[in-house]
């Protein structure tokens, strides 16, 4: 496999249920992103990790909680969402956090809905 | 003032016109900008970057860069079909580290 690659594709959950995104980057990346993508909004940066250490967190409330366990893969782990919560969550890689020359390699990206 | 804004569109072209879109930005100490294409249900995808003035040409597209007026452009020459896709334009700044700030996008259509 190459590029980035997120599961899953969709994903619908109640407020009470807790999940997981996944991504793997198979670029040699050392640096890794969660973004946020709501309807006609700009992309909202969540998280970044660089050589597996978190060096951002945008004010992201604690029902996200980010995961990086080495530099090929990152998770999402989501608990009691809100409806408002429901977006496009996208995973991105790039070289690292300090030379952004070649920009970023997105994901397919998860379509999470909260009923 | 939003750091960097565009056009939401959408904007409308016939096939093979030249297709014209516009960010502009607010920190002047933005180092290097991107444009991503997005086709509706997929993730954006890196097509075009620009770090100094001028234009940059690969194939039908040219990226323009002016840091004096704060604007970047994507000119799309002999628009297709398949150019249809809303155009994120990115910005980096340096503060500290680097900061990745993107526009909401332009909604292109290219009429055959």
């Amino acid at each position: 496999e190459t590029g980035v690659t997120q599961t899953p594709r969709h994903l619908v959950m109640g407020m009470t249920n807790k999940k997981s995104l996944k991504c793997e980057q198979h670029l040699g990346h050392n640096a890794m992103y969660w973004y946020k993508q709501s309807a006609k909004k700009p992309l909202e940066l969540m998280f970044v990790y660089n050589f597996k250490e978190q060096t951002e967190n945008n004010s992201v409330p604690s029902r996200f909680s980010p995961e990086c366990p080495n530099s090929s893969h990152l998770f999402l782990h989501l608990h009691t969402l809100q409806p408002e919560d429901s977006a496009l969550y996208l995973c991105a890689s790039s070289q690292d956090r300090e030379s952004p020359v070649y920009g970023y390699t997105f994901g397919s990206g998860t379509r999470l809905t909260v009923v | 003032q939003k750091e960097v804004e565009q056009n939401s569109g959408p904007l409308s072209v016939p096939e093979g016109a030249i297709a014209s879109l516009n960010c502009t930005y607010s920190d002047r100490v933005s180092q290097s900008f991107f444009w991503y294409r997005q086709y509706s249900g997929k993730s954006p995808e890196l097509i075009m970057s620009i770090y100094s003035n001028g234009d940059k040409e690969d194939g039908r597209f040219t990226a323009q860069l002016n840091k004096a007026s704060q604007y970047v452009s994507l000119l799309i020459r002999d628009s297709q079909p398949s150019d249809s896709a809303t155009y994120l334009c990115a910005v980096n700044i340096r503060t500290g580290g680097f900061k990745t700030i993107f526009g909401a996008g332009t909604r292109l259509f290219v009429k055959a």
